[in-house]
């Protein structure tokens, strides 16, 4: 499979607590997103770190990137109940891909 | 700005009929995905556009799997004859290059019976 890996496979916490999930891609990057999936729902697009970059943020989302160990990670601080969702990684690599994990599936309590 | 539009959102056939999705990517987007999603996994890509080529079907089960870009702007994906393991949600997504923010649209959930 072409696919990476998340880490863990599900999440639960209480509202107001930080969630942080993990990725491993196979192949190299141009760039590593992250999208979130509503139940039901298409994805939407969260954030795009580049390949030449470390450390990304946007609002109340990290993300960090270490290509030396076909790594990244996104952090939710101050987690809601909104957002309770799937998250997944996609590994954008130089061919012009789009290659997804599996997902992380967050449940945020209130 | 209309998002991606993707008809039907719901389909349910008989294992052997054929079946047909389309998809209405953002104007002006170059590329265009067709993704397939099992229940409880991330999306698998079947095939890949820039523009009306096929530049990835490498996943793309070409015996019974067709699609198409007309002009290089909406796609239709065809199943024929469908099989009871390709139920399952179908995502298009386009993006205006390969491998920059992608935009999905709702998906067409089909249940093979």
């Amino acid at each position: 499979s072409q696919q990476g890996e998340e880490d863990p496979q599900a999440l639960s916490i209480q509202e107001g607590e930080n969630a942080t999930m993990n990725c491993s891609y196979k192949t190299s990057i141009n760039n590593l997103q992250w999208y979130r999936q509503n139940s039901g729902r298409g994805l939407v697009h969260l954030i795009l770190i580049r390949s030449n970059e470390r450390e990304k943020h946007s609002g109340r989302l990290r993300v960090t990137l270490d290509t030396s160990k076909k790594s990244s990670s996104l952090l939710i601080t101050a987690s809601r109940a909104a957002d309770t969702a799937s998250y997944f990684c996609a590994n954008g690599n130089q061919g012009g891909k789009l290659i997804f994990g599996q997902g992380t599936e967050l449940s945020v309590k209130p | 700005e209309a998002g991606v539009v993707q008809s039907p959102r719901y389909k349910i056939i008989e294992k052997k009929q054929p079946v047909a999705f389309w998809c209405n990517p953002i104007s002006g987007h170059n590329t265009l995905y067709w993704y397939r999603q099992n229940l409880g996994q991330g999306p698998e890509l079947l095939i890949r556009y820039e523009n009306e080529e096929a530049v990835d079907d490498s996943q793309l089960p070409k015996d019974r799997f067709s699609a198409e870009r007309l002009k290089g702007v909406d796609s239709t994906l065809k199943i024929q004859p469908a099989e009871l393991g390709d139920s399952a949600v179908y995502l298009c997504a386009s993006s205006p290059f390969g491998n920059t923010e992608a935009f999905f649209g709702q998906g067409t959930r089909l249940t093979v019976v």
